[in-house]
């Protein structure tokens, strides 16, 4: 399938802005989401943004998508410990399926 | 509120024994799908269902089986397990074809020993 590639990594300051980022493949993807991961939990829906637009903001999160460059972000401000998870970004497409990246663990340390 | 359950959290099994993982969804989601997660590999597809009676193989099908008999439960099915296939294993649904969200399940931690 397409590719859809994260860092693996990433630790904050609590109260810093985290930026997680994120690149695809798919020209033809129609939907890009961030998914948030609990330790021991399923995979939660956190937010999403149409391919046709640039930006998106919801509460604490904002989501920028460079759709020519393909690079997708999602910028949480004022970051707490309990943003401490795995993050991880998918593309979907005109297929039945979501193309998912490896995930990116964020560590917010006090 | 829409709801995805899986039958277990945690099952632990040994090598060689027949596996059932059951996954409900009550959203009406035309698609559900199986996914395995391990450390540093991400989510990988195993199987997933459009419809009823259907499926599809995903990118890591080998050892595995699925079965949809009615339109909300989809199983995933090991049929010799192996140390191998420890893993957490995700349910997910989806409404239907065009790059629809999908809504996971908690997923079922299996221990083959």
């Amino acid at each position: 399938g397409e590719d859809v590639e994260q860092s693996l990594f990433l630790s904050v300051r609590e109260g810093d802005s985290s930026v997680i980022n994120c690149t695809y493949t798919d020209s033809s993807s129609t939907y890009l989401y961030w998914y948030k991961q609990e330790p021991g939990a399923g995979l939660q829906l956190l937010t999403y943004i149409f391919s046709n637009m640039d930006m998106k903001q919801d509460q604490r999160l904002t989501v920028l998508l460079n759709k020519k460059d393909k690079h997708l972000s999602l910028r949480i401000a004022d970051t707490q410990t309990g943003d401490s998870a795995i993050y991880f970004c998918a593309e979907g497409n005109s297929g039945y399926a979501l193309n998912f990246g490896k995930g990116t663990s964020l560590l917010v340390t006090p | 509120d829409v709801k995805v359950t899986q039958s277990s959290r945690y099952l632990v099994k040994r090598t060689g024994e027949k596996v059932f993982l059951e996954c409900v969804q009550d959203m009406d989601h035309e698609n559900m799908f199986w996914y395995r997660q391990d450390p540093g590999l991400g989510l990988r597809l195993i199987y997933f269902s459009y419809d009823v009676k259907m499926k599809e193989k995903g990118d890591i099908p080998e050892g595995y089986s699925v079965s949809r008999e009615k339109k909300e439960r989809f199983s995933l099915i090991l049929e010799s397990a192996s140390t191998n296939q420890t893993s957490m294993y995700l349910c997910a649904s989806s409404l239907g074809q065009g790059g629809y969200e999908q809504y996971f399940g908690p997923g079922t931690r299996l221990t083959v020993t």
